[in-house]
């Protein structure tokens, strides 16, 4: 079965200061995509970052970049120079070839402290 | 504005009763979803249409029946409503095989009483 793990359902970080969140996925598939979504308390889903699975570079979207290592089915999320804005619920997910299908993890909230 | 609306953004109804949720997206896309948000945040996929034509279903009690008219439009109607309905829906959409594309809904928070 096609699953997603993140082990930190909850996170927190100073203000400025760097943030890692960790991803797992468990897959036979050689052709997917991943994803990390941003959910505020605003409840709007928001894409952060995306990642193809053929792609060996390591996705990066300004302050937000991945840690893609296809090997170990491993896809962290670091945001650097955290803001009070970047409060909020950060999902991962996977997608499976070209299904369009979105599996998800659980979430891991994240606090940003002034 | 192009997006993905959904309405109603809050229902609140009693158990037994049916209810409706629309959605329509004015962004071209071929593609739409229902997701539903359990109480825990989990979100899971519940059904997916590409050009009026169901492509998932996944595993969803039959109380939960998909509707749509045309490709902008994917309505979701559940019948005689239960406690374990209570989340959030979502609504997205998405060119067919692109997940990079996807656009979600704000969301319908479903409480059932």
């Amino acid at each position: 079965a096609q699953t997603v793990t993140q082990s930190q359902p909850e996170m927190s970080v100073q203000e400025a200061e760097t943030v890692t969140l960790s991803c797992t996925y468990d897959t036979s598939e050689s052709d997917y995509y991943l994803f990390w979504y941003k959910q505020p308390p605003s409840r709007q889903m928001i894409l952060v970052i995306r990642q193809e699975a053929y792609k060996q570079q390591n996705a990066t979207e300004n302050r937000f970049s991945v840690n893609f290592q296809k090997a170990a089915k491993s896809f962290s999320l670091k945001i650097s120079d955290s803001q009070l804005g970047d409060a909020a619920m950060y999902f991962c997910a996977y997608s499976p070839g070209n299904t369009g299908k979105l599996i998800f993890g659980q979430g891991t909230t994240l606090q940003v402290k002034p | 504005d192009t997006a993905v609306s959904q309405t109603p953004k809050y229902l609140v109804t009693q158990m037994g009763n049916d209810k409706s949720i629309k959605c329509e997206q004015n962004l071209g896309h071929d593609t739409m979803y229902w997701y539903k948000q359990d109480s825990k945040k989990f979100l899971k996929i519940m059904f997916s249409y590409n050009n009026k034509e169901l492509i998932i279903n996944e595993t969803v009690p039959n109380r939960f029946s998909p509707k749509s008219p045309d490709k902008a439009h994917l309505n979701l109607h559940i019948n005689s409503l239960e406690l374990g309905d209570s989340a959030v829906y979502f609504c997205a959409s998405s060119q067919p095989g692109r997940p990079y594309g996807y656009t979600f809904g704000s969301g319908t928070r479903l409480t059932v009483v």
